[in-house]
């Protein structure tokens, strides 16, 4: 079945950069129709979609972070990448990699299967 | 951007008592909406999709209903392992936006 496993550093500082990887298992994110996603949860704001890269390698932000986001992969090893730029105290949050999928049937949309979330603390 | 409200906040409810969990959206989504649960410590876990569409392997006491703006999931019998926080979201326009959730507890 299809996994994904996320990992990067637990803690990053004020202004520099986060860097996160999704390494997925049991389907390549380079074919088919699904998206591959990254989404964060706070206790502030919830949980908040960040964007997306598609199998063709096309991808799509939240307006509220497209400026300081930037997802990326690798397809030689079925991977696919986040990054935020100047981070701040309130992008402390568990960070999610997500698929999410297609019924073909109705043409509706679901994100099921999650990796277990990466904690990421910004610190001053 | 279209904004999902979940009600109540917190649910309190006795084993074995049905549970009804609403969600709003500021526009219509049509039937493009997914309910999660979600346990401390754990993913998301998809419930729900396409409004009513029960994911693979879930309970058929979880059942969701509604269109346009006004959701519901229900759970008809309550179980003490679906005690958690319930979370809806919308597919039908980007940004994806999700609800703040519903804690469903015991009483």
């Amino acid at each position: 079945q299809v996994q994904l496993q996320g990992s990067g550093p637990g803690l990053v500082k004020a202004s520099q950069t986060l860097s996160l990887t999704c390494t997925v298992s049991g389907a390549s994110i380079s074919s088919g129709d699904s998206s591959w996603n990254w989404i964060r949860q706070s206790p502030g704001k919830g949980l908040e979609w960040i964007g997306y890269i598609y199998s063709t390698g096309s991808t799509h932000y939240n307006p509220s972070l497209k400026s300081r986001v930037t997802i990326s992969r690798d397809t030689s090893k079925n991977l696919f990448s986040l990054k935020l730029t100047s981070v701040t105290a309130a992008d402390t949050a568990v960070y999610y990699c997500a698929r999410e999928a297609e019924d073909v049937t109705y043409y509706y949309y679901y994100m099921d299967v999650w990796d277990k979330g990466t904690t990421v603390t910004v610190s001053s | 951007e279209i904004v999902m409200t979940q009600s109540p906040a917190t649910l309190s409810v006795p084993p074995g008592e049905r549970a009804t969990l609403s969600c709003r959206s500021s526009h219509s989504v049509f039937s493009h909406l997914a309910w999660y649960q979600q346990k401390p410590g754990q993913a998301p876990r998809l419930l729900i999709y396409g409004a009513s569409t029960r994911a693979t392997g879930i309970p058929a006491r979880f059942s969701g209903s509604g269109s346009g703006t006004e959701f519901t999931l229900t759970i008809s019998s309550l179980q003490s392992e679906d005690f958690a926080v319930y979370y809806c979201q919308q597919f039908n326009n980007w940004p994806r936006t999700f609800g703040q959730g519903t804690k469903v507890e015991i009483k």
